[in-house]
């Protein structure tokens, strides 16, 4: 069946950097888009980015421009993420979500089942 | 930016009645590319309407989505325990920009 892996929660000291892995299966990875998504505690969905997993480009939220990087491999179906410079405001669930359809546009029909990321000293 | 403003905050109802949450747009939202998502405690979100009107493979009837230009509605007409969550709207496609809107929690009244 189709479905997104993610790798296990991370507890990161401030200004570290932490990488989120998505693994993809059970569909052609690279025919469909991938965005990352995160959330805060008790707080709501905060859009981070896209990648095509095809070609590699990228698309970020003007908020994490500088900070954020995402990339893929095609040779294991896995996308990442990776969050340079963390802050306590980084403490949040990091979810991988693909695009319905394969054009660019359109909603998140498969999600990841999250990766809790703690920042603390 | 296309900022989204759902309400209420929070609906208190009963099983079997008729839930209306609401999702408004500061601007158009182009080719009605909006969605929304149900996120129960500790889970992902999952998609249940797209394109403003199309349910998700595997939603039940109950779920319907309406609306266009800046004004969409998320109604489900008889309401199953299993319903009550946090729903969250959502635009797609507007010049890369993916907003979401702060959600609306249905909770059992």
């Amino acid at each position: 069946q189709v479905q997104l892996v993610q790798s296990g929660a991370e507890v990161k000291k401030p200004g570290a950097s932490v990488k989120v892995s998505c693994k993809a299966s059970g569909y052609t990875f690279t025919s469909y888009y991938m965005h990352w998504v995160r959330q805060a505690p008790g707080q709501g969905l905060e859009w981070m980015g896209i990648i095509n997993p095809s070609g590699g480009s990228t698309s970020y939220a003007q908020k994490f421009q500088g900070r954020v990087t995402m990339t893929r491999d095609t040779s294991t179906s896995t996308v990442y993420m990776e969050l340079s410079s963390l802050r306590s405001e980084d403490t949040a669930v990091y979810y991988c979500a693909r695009v319905m359809g394969i054009q660019q546009d359109g909603a998140f029909d498969i999600w990841g089942q999250g990766t809790m990321v703690t920042v603390s000293s | 930016e296309i900022v989204l403003t759902q309400s209420p905050g929070t609906l208190s109802l009963s099983p079997g009645e008729r839930a209306t949450l609401s999702c408004r747009a500061s601007q158009s939202v182009s080719s009605s590319y909006l969605a929304w998502y149900q996120q129960k405690p500790g889970q992902a979100p999952r998609l249940l309407i797209y394109g403003a009107s199309s349910r998700a493979t595997g939603i039940p009837d109950r779920f319907s989505g309406s609306g266009s230009g800046t004004d969409f509605t998320l109604t489900i007409s008889r309401l199953e325990p299993e319903d009550f969550a946090v729903y969250y709207c959502q635009q797609y496609g507007s010049s890369l920009m993916y907003t979401f809107g702060q959600g609306t929690k249905l909770e059992i009244k």
